[in-house]
């Protein structure tokens, strides 16, 4: 069974424009969740998503955003890009998103921010 | 509010030596805990999970975790360190019932020596 995939793996982009990351989900999962790694803040969850719907938000202001669709295929966007937004950005899937579901991370997508 | 601590930043071993990586959270009630690994350039692998029961949890590649309600602990131990566990841990903590959304610890990056 293919693992979690992550598209771009690396991206640079500048100060004030937007970017749109992908992750495509083990095949059944349901919820698909992201994540921002930064060596200041650590893991920080974002959001997740489940059957198309946002279910849980993190403490991330309203630049980031997502969606998901029909096949479990999950974006996210930033907007108006900063530079403190560079970071590892992870995506991760489980079945249905319960607490006692395995979550299964992509390899991330590093975006750099100039 | 959960949290989760990892007093060390780095630590240091010989090869064949036994491990122990700390960790200690703060919840409410009884946390469902979960130990990662991260390899250069990877998403996270779930190494073992804690939701209740028998407080020793065995996990994949040797790795075992004890749950101490009384400490606030769930420390990561293994027997006998390969060279290919160097890699960056983390620990996080997820609230019982409902989605998944876990704290992280800031991780300690294991360095092995031969």
């Amino acid at each position: 069974k293919a693992g979690v995939t992550q598209t771009p793996r690396y991206l640079i982009k500048t100060r004030g424009q937007q970017v749109t990351l992908s992750c495509s989900p083990i095949s059944g999962h349901r919820s698909v969740s992201w994540y921002q790694q930064t060596p200041g803040q650590g893991l920080q969850f974002l959001f997740e998503y489940f059957s198309e719907t946002q279910r849980n938000k993190g403490n991330f202001p309203g630049r980031f955003s997502g969606r998901q669709f029909s096949n479990s295929r999950s974006e996210m966007n930033v907007s108006t890009l900063e530079l403190g937004d560079s970071a590892l950005y992870l995506c991760a899937s489980s079945l249905v998103g319960q607490v006692t579901d395995t979550q299964y991370f992509g390899p991330g997508t590093r975006l750099t921010v100039l | 509010a959960q949290s989760v601590t990892q007093p060390d930043i780095h630590i240091t071993v010989s090869e064949g030596a036994s491990l122990e990586l700390r960790c200690n959270y703060s919840y409410g009630a009884t946390p469902y805990l979960f130990w990662y690994v991260q390899s250069p350039g990877q998403g996270l692998q779930l190494l073992l999970k804690y939701f209740s029961g028998d407080t020793l949890v065995q996990g994949i590649k040797g790795f075992e975790a004890e749950f101490k309600r009384s400490q606030s602990s769930f420390n990561l131990r293994k027997p006998s360190v390969h060279w290919s566990d160097a890699a960056e841990y983390f620990c996080a903590v997820g609230a019982t019932g409902g989605s998944y959304i876990p704290t992280f610890g800031r991780g300690t990056s294991l360095i092995v020596h031969p």
